[in-house]
């Protein structure tokens, strides 16, 4: 089993701040956590990933993620906001490789993130 | 290539008529999803496409019927829909567990 716990539903900064949106999550194997974001009315597009390689995962855009075992969390940061960065933020735990190619990803309730001038 | 394209982009239908929503992916990825996703909610998972072969079906209306012709497209086939069915239709693939998934821009959807 898996669950997504997104802390915060509502993430309010000025533009050049500092950006943390939290995440934490529980699973009963080693799992994959994807941290995505969606523009209004478009798709998700991936910002960065974790598979069990380095746990200070960099993505696009200067975001960063650091896997922390120990508190079952992968909280998304970047130093400085920007304005284009206002979005809607899923985080997402996915089970690890498996031998039959599919299965379900569990996504967080989502963090909207809004920059201010 | 590593797009999602999903056709239409917009849809306005009937709650008599009958479309389709279309997906398609040349990235060689053997599993292929539909989303339904409502304003400010996390896309909900419909169906999973495994090697061309439904594997999970998250007990979907039959008024949404998919299918998948061959490994690059995914279809879903729209009949009788209702008001509460307006939504954001996601589509994605991915290519083994535990990587990332690659979504389209979705359709969205207004039954009315």
């Amino acid at each position: 089993a898996q669950s997504v716990t997104q802390l915060d539903s509502h993430v309010s900064v000025s533009e050049g701040t500092p950006v943390l949106l939290r995440c934490n999550y529980s699973s009963s194997y080693s799992p994959s956590l994807f941290w995505y974001v969606q523009h209004p009315n478009k798709g998700l597009q991936l910002l960065l990933k974790y598979t069990s390689a380095a746990t200070l995962v960099k993505g696009i855009n200067g975001f960063e993620a650091e896997f922390k075992k120990s508190e079952t969390s992968f909280h998304l940061t970047k130093p400085s906001a920007h304005m284009s960065d206002a979005a809607e933020y899923f985080c997402v735990v996915s089970p690890s490789r498996t031998i039959t190619n599919a299965g379900k990803s569990t996504f967080g309730d989502g963090t909207t993130l809004t920059v201010k001038p | 290539d590593t797009e999602v394209t999903q056709t239409p982009k917009h849809l306005v239908m009937g709650m008599t008529n009958k479309k389709s929503l279309k997906c398609e992916q040349h990235m060689g990825h053997r599993a292929m999803y539909w989303y339904k996703q409502k304003a400010k909610k996390p896309p909900e998972l419909m169906f999973v496409y495994s090697y061309e072969k439904l594997s999970i079906n998250e007990s979907v209306p039959s008024r949404f019927s998919p299918e998948c012709p061959n490994s690059s497209l995914l279809n879903l086939h729209l009949h009788a829909l209702q008001p509460e069915d307006s939504a954001l239709y996601l589509c994605a693939s991915r290519g083994w567990e535990g990587t990332e998934a690659f979504f389209g821009q979705g359709t969205r959807l207004t039954v009315v």
